[in-house]
C-alpha cells in the first residue's frame, strides 16, 4: 500500500506570496494532520482534520489554513508568506487512533 | 515550560554499543509516546509506540515509560551506522486533545565505525 503522499517536495515562493500544500493521506486513514519543522527544532502541530472536520489547531496565525476534501486528501494553504514561514511542512495521516505516519515533507523556501 | 524535553545531545556511540536516549514531559494527562527517527533532509519515521508503564522492546529498541516520573527512554542496543540519525520523542493527550503530537527539539545521534 502507498504511503502517505505530499506535492510539491520542494517550493520557492518570494515574501508576500501565498502558497497551497497538498497531502494524501494512506488508503483507510480518515485523519490528517499538519506539521511545520523549522530546521534543528522538532515538528509543531498546525491542524487536525478527521472526516472535513477541523478538530484541532495549533499557535499559527490565521494566515495558515486547511481544509479536507470528501476523499481525505487534504490542503494547507498559506497566505502573506513571511521569511519565517521557510520549514519543511509535515503531512501525517492516523486512523482513530493516535499513531501517526508521517509523509515526505514539502520543504518551503521564502525569499 | 516546553510540553515535551530531550536531553540535548548530541550524542556518540561507538559501533555495537548501546545508545541511551531520554525524554520527559510536562502534562500528567499525556498517554501515548512515541519514538520516530529522522535522517537528515527527511521526513519522521515512527520506530516504537509506547502506551503503558514498563519496557516495550522491538529488535534492537526497548521503550521505557514512567508516568510516576514523567520520563520515556529509548535504548537502542547493538548501535550501528545505520543508526545515525535524529530521533524525536513525542507524546500525546490522546482524544483529549485531538491526537496532537508534541515533539521534543530532537537527539542526533552519530554510531562511529
Amino acid at each position: 500500500d502507498a504511503g502517505v503522499t505530499q506535492s510539491p517536495t520542494h517550493l520557492i515562493k518570494t515574501r508576500g506570496q501565498h502558497v497551497t500544500l497538498r497531502c494524501s493521506p494512506i488508503s483507510g486513514h480518515k485523519s490528517v494532520s499538519w506539521y511545520q519543522q523549522v530546521l534543528g527544532q522538532g515538528p509543531q502541530f498546525i491542524f487536525q482534520y478527521y472526516e472535513k472536520e477541523e478538530r484541532g489547531r495549533g499557535n499559527f496565525p490565521d494566515r495558515f489554513s486547511a481544509r479536507q476534501f470528501p476523499n481525505y486528501s487534504s490542503e494547507l494553504n498559506v497566505n502573506a508568506l513571511l521569511l519565517g514561514d521557510s520549514a519543511l511542512y509535515l503531512c501525517a495521516s492516523s486512523t482513530t487512533t493516535d499513531t501517526q505516519y508521517f509523509g515526505p515533507g514539502t520543504r518551503l523556501t521564502v525569499l | 515550560q516546553k510540553e515535551v524535553e530531550q536531553n540535548s545531545g548530541p550524542l556518540s556511540v561507538p559501533e555495537g554499543a548501546i545508545a541511551s536516549l531520554n525524554c520527559t514531559y510536562s502534562d500528567r494527562g499525556s498517554q501515548s509516546f512515541f519514538w520516530y527517527r529522522q535522517y537528515s533532509g527527511k521526513s519522521p519515521e515512527l520506530i516504537m509506540s509506547i502506551y503503558s508503564n514498563g519496557d516495550k522492546e522491538d529488535g534492537r529498541f526497548t521503550a521505557q515509560l514512567n508516568k510516576a516520573s514523567q520520563y520515556v527512554s529509548l535504548l537502542i542496543r547493538d548501535s550501528q551506522p545505520s543508526d545515525s540519525a535524529t530521533y524525536l520523542c513525542a507524546g500525546t493527550l490522546g482524544w483529549v486533545n485531538d491526537y496532537k503530537l508534541s515533539f521534543g527539539a530532537g537527539t542526533t545521534v552519530t554510531v562511529r565505525a
